[in-house]
């Protein structure tokens, strides 16, 4: 009965690389939320996706960010052309799909981005 | 825009003393309103939630009240330990076409034995 999986755990890159990030929600959740943590503050919402389908991308930088939830495999969070403003920790959270739970978000442990 | 406000930034108590945090919400359409516990390099962890038809829940030796005219929700712990230590973040749900929460900006609360 594994919670959000999110791996890397840290991830190094340097200008200019790209980075992705993946995110396994629970077990039988269909809904996938990424928010952004920069030091010392709360969290950013970037982006909320169904399987196949991005529902509220309101969050997410207009350029380099994008990401998805493919039928089959984790979702992926994919930052191209990074800059050190982009060095934060990315969190996946996951909910069931519908039903009272459908509110409650269950968080991945974080992917700590390091651009040097 | 939504925003969600939260006070103090710090918080000190000694062991068995209580602890408040509270919110304040923006958008009166937010009907979802949970708490999140952080420790250090590790991701968020709910731990108690209240939804806007109901005006207070505990659990254990945590509670939350909300008063949705005042647009205010706080988080009440009571008889505090050393494990209590760490960073809490009060979110909200705006209910309209999307669940994304809005975070508070956190609280550091720190239990001295």
């Amino acid at each position: 009965n594994a919670g959000v999986m999110q791996n890397p755990r840290h991830l190094v890159r340097r200008r200019g690389q790209e980075a992705r990030l993946r995110c396994s929600p629970m077990k039988g959740h269909s809904h996938v939320y990424w928010y952004r943590q920069l030091p010392e503050e709360g969290l950013k919402f970037m982006v909320y996706l169904q399987k196949e389908n991005i529902i509220d991308e309101s969050g997410m930088p207009k350029e380099r960010f994008s990401a998805e939830f493919p039928k089959e495999g984790p979702s992926i969070l994919r930052i191209q052309q990074v800059v050190r403003g982009d060095s934060a920790a990315y969190f996946c959270a996951s909910s069931p799909p519908q039903g009272i739970a459908k509110n409650i978000q269950y968080f991945g442990a974080g992917t700590r981005l390091s651009v040097l | 825009g939504e925003n969600v406000e939260q006070h103090p930034s710090t918080l000190s108590v000694q062991e068995g003393d209580s602890a408040v945090i509270k919110c304040t919400y923006s958008d009166s359409a937010s009907n979802y309103f949970p708490w999140y516990k952080q420790e250090l390099g590790k991701g968020p962890q709910l731990i108690i939630d209240i939804r806007s038809n109901v005006g207070e829940k505990k659990d254990q030796r945590i509670a939350v009240t909300l008063n949705k005219t005042a647009k205010h929700f706080s988080l009440h712990i009571t008889e505090t330990q050393p494990e209590d230590s760490a960073v809490y973040f009060c979110a909200a749900r705006v209910s309209y076409n999307t669940d994304k929460l809005i975070f508070g900006t956190g609280t550091r609360l720190q239990v001295f034995p």
